[in-house]
């Protein structure tokens, strides 16, 4: 079966300065990729996801991620954030053939004024 | 725009009663889905729906939880008896069949066993 590693449990970042959260996964076959944010007591918002074509992709919110097959990585991007984007993190994994879809422990993003 | 509902949002419980969870899933959604989430990490799938069927419910602690989607629309998950342990946030999410990859979360559940 697939797996998720979030590589940070904890991002602390200033105010519009860029941020990277990184997500690494196993699997034998060809994957669908997500991140979504969680605000504190509520589910989850779909930020982004990643199934075929372009290994950009962009998302809401000005964050985008890069899915790297070679590394197998989906790393999640923003070039500026805000106060408003501290949040929990989760990046996802899927099997198109069953829908199986694996979550992450999280990354925690603090931005701090 | 359509959202996932839950009720109720807390629910503060005794070891060893009942507790039940209500989720009503966007309108024409077939698929849904049962998570629990421990704090600190992320959502693991107790139970999936294919209208009224049970696709996959190999992670459901059977012995004391039980899931229903009778008429293949609104869904509830039950614990009997609950223990400390099962305290965490449930999570419903419903996805459509022409993008069954998509999948729309509630606000959830947040279960707390005393």
């Amino acid at each position: 079966a697939q797996s998720v590693t979030q590589l940070d449990s904890q991002v602390p970042v200033f105010e519009e300065a860029p941020v990277e959260l990184r997500c690494n996964y196993s699997s034998s076959v060809s994957v669908y990729l997500f991140w979504y944010v969680q605000y504190p007591n509520q589910g989850l918002q779909l930020l982004l996801k990643y199934l075929s074509g372009s290994t950009l992709v962009k998302g809401i919110n000005g964050f985008e991620a890069e899915f790297n097959k070679s590394q197998t990585s989906f790393h999640l991007r923003k070039p500026s954030v805000h106060i408003s984007d501290t949040a929990e993190y989760f990046c996802a994994v899927s099997q198109p053939v069953n829908n199986d879809m694996r979550f992450g422990a999280g990354t925690r993003l603090t931005v701090k004024p | 725009e359509a959202e996932v509902a839950q009720s109720p949002r807390y629910k503060i419980t005794e070891k060893s009663q009942a507790v039940a969870f209500w989720c009503d899933p966007i309108s024409g959604h077939a698929t849904l889905y049962w998570y629990r989430q421990i704090l600190g990490q992320g959502p693991e799938l107790l139970v999936q729906f294919q209208d009224e069927s049970v696709v996959d419910d190999s992670q459901l602690p059977k012995d004391r939880f039980s899931a229903e989607r009778l008429k293949g629309v609104d869904s509830t998950l039950k614990i009997q008896p609950a223990e400390l342990g099962d305290s965490a946030m449930y999570l419903c999410a419903s996805s459509s069949t022409s993008a069954v990859y998509e999948q729309y979360f509630g606000p959830g559940t947040r279960l707390t066993v005393t």
